[in-house]
């Protein structure tokens, strides 16, 4: 199975500031990568699907870049209904996998 | 508007078997695929099953294969998962999601299953 290696586990950070988390995958993955936003005690929400395309309705602050087997998740300005727990997930081949998860906390 | 549902959970005990539901509506059903995601207490999520739009093509994780069946019925808009030989670590939130290229969304709200004697 591909692991996910996602860091860093947590972070605090105050409104304004730029964020960004990191994927690496194991072995190459194509583009095959999501990032999932979730806040407690509610389903995931996906943010970025394919590497790098927004999802329809997502706030444009949110980016993903890839290099090679690192995958990128930003956002550009921290707003105060981005802190939570931001995973991402491996749909290249099955086993799917998710990263261990990032919690974005307030500073 | 696309909505899943989910429903079905509940208190088993070890060894036990029980049948997630998940009612679709807003989209045509039978053109997606469909998966089962579950996040144990407290910890992050796990991808448990996906199962392609006719129903013919099915896939398991590991740790469920054998144990837990993934269907659905697209005459009824609905996706199972029937879960058996249940252990305490299958105790989990199961959330369903629609596929598209992969990519999950939207998600239901999540049943959670809990297997305890």
């Amino acid at each position: 199975a591909i692991q996910m290696t996602q860091s860093p586990s947590s972070l605090s950070a105050s409104v304004g500031d730029r964020v960004t988390i990191t994927c690496r995958a194991s072995q190459g993955i194509r583009n095959d990568l999501g990032w999932y936003q979730q806040k407690p005690g509610k389903a995931p929400k996906l943010l970025i699907y394919a590497a790098y395309n927004l999802q329809s309705g997502v706030p444009s602050r949110f980016s993903g870049s890839a290099s090679g087997t690192d995958f990128t998740l930003t956002i550009s300005s921290l707003q105060p209904e981005d802190f939570a727990t931001y995973y991402c997930l491996q749909d290249y081949n099955y086993p799917q996998t998710f990263g261990q998860g990032t919690k974005v906390e307030i500073k | 508007e696309v909505q899943l549902l989910e429903s079905g959970g509940g208190l088993v005990q070890p060894g036990g078997s029980l049948r997630l539901s998940c009612a679709a509506s807003g989209f045509t059903f039978s053109s997606y695929a469909m998966s089962w995601v579950r996040q144990a207490p407290g910890k992050g999520l796990e991808w448990v099953s996906t199962i392609s739009g006719s129903g013919v093509d099915t896939y398991y994780a590991d740790s469920v294969k054998g144990r837990f069946t993934i269907s659905r019925d697209n005459s009824k808009n609905t996706l199972y998962l029937q879960m058996n030989s249940l252990r305490a670590e299958d105790t989990a939130v199961y959330f369903c999601a629609r596929e598209r290229y992969g990519a999950k969304s939207p998600w239901g709200q999540g049943t959670l299953v809990t297997v305890s004697s």
